[in-house]
């Protein structure tokens, strides 16, 4: 069972916006940075934000990250087909001395 | 341009060990941190080790802890996990990936697939 917490699933329709949460503790996400990755089966996971809020180079502006206290979000507008992946959330636990995954959310696009 | 690549995965009986390294390029590999984090068949994605530059600190997952063992080669640019005692539940793909600071994990390998089955 992941300590940081994310919803198994998750749906939209082309040009809709959908949100992804990770939910964690103040040894996790409470007092490190979140980042968020894209990964499609078969390939390797790819940065999609990094330090909460931060998009790499070569990301669209559609995609977007927040956090609040111990908790984060990814959000994605103008959802297209493309977008259909699994989405993790990550960050390093002091307490545990590990780098912590969410469970994955699959985004489906309708 | 950054690149990963993992070799070494293979089908191993219980118990068996097995080495997979993880060859660098296109990156000054002695300047990063570097983790193996792996992915079950149909499960997420689990943080298994950690090294730092000079390979002097390391940490794993308690999962992992006393059966893996974390290194590199700076002058090869090469990262290795040796595992050993493993055991069914170990099968998964296996991910190198560099983490830059300030930023944390931003490159991945395409992983190597490590099947433990007797």
């Amino acid at each position: 069972q992941s300590v940081l917490t994310q919803p198994p699933s998750a749906s939209g329709t082309p040009g809709q916006r959908v949100t992804i949460s990770c939910s964690g503790s103040s040894s996790n996400i409470g007092s490190n940075a979140v980042n968020w990755y894209q990964h499609l089966p078969g390939t390797a996971p790819t940065l999609l934000i990094s330090s909460n809020d931060q998009r790499p180079s070569g990301v669209p502006d559609r995609f977007s990250g927040s956090k609040s206290g111990t908790s984060a979000s990814l959000a994605i507008s103008g959802l297209q087909s493309e977008d259909e992946a699994d989405y993790y959330c990550a960050a390093w636990d002091d307490s545990l001395n590990a780098v912590l995954f969410g469970g994955g959310t699959k985004l489906t696009v309708l | 341009e950054v690149q990963l690549v993992e070799s070494g995965g293979g089908l191993v009986q219980p118990g068996g060990s097995l080495r997979l390294s993880c060859a660098a390029s296109g990156v000054t590999f002695s300047n990063y941190w570097m983790h193996w984090v792996r992915q079950a068949p149909g499960k997420g994605l689990v943080w298994v080790s950690r090294i730092n530059t000079d390979g002097g600190s390391t940490a794993y997952a308690d999962s992992v802890r006393g059966r893996f063992t974390i290194s590199r080669d700076n002058a090869k640019n090469t990262l290795y996990l040796q595992m050993s005692s493993l055991r069914a539940e170990d099968t998964a793909v296996y991910y190198c990936a560099r983490d830059s600071p300030s930023v944390g994990i931003d490159y991945w390998g395409q992983g190597s697939l490590v099947t433990v089955s007797s």
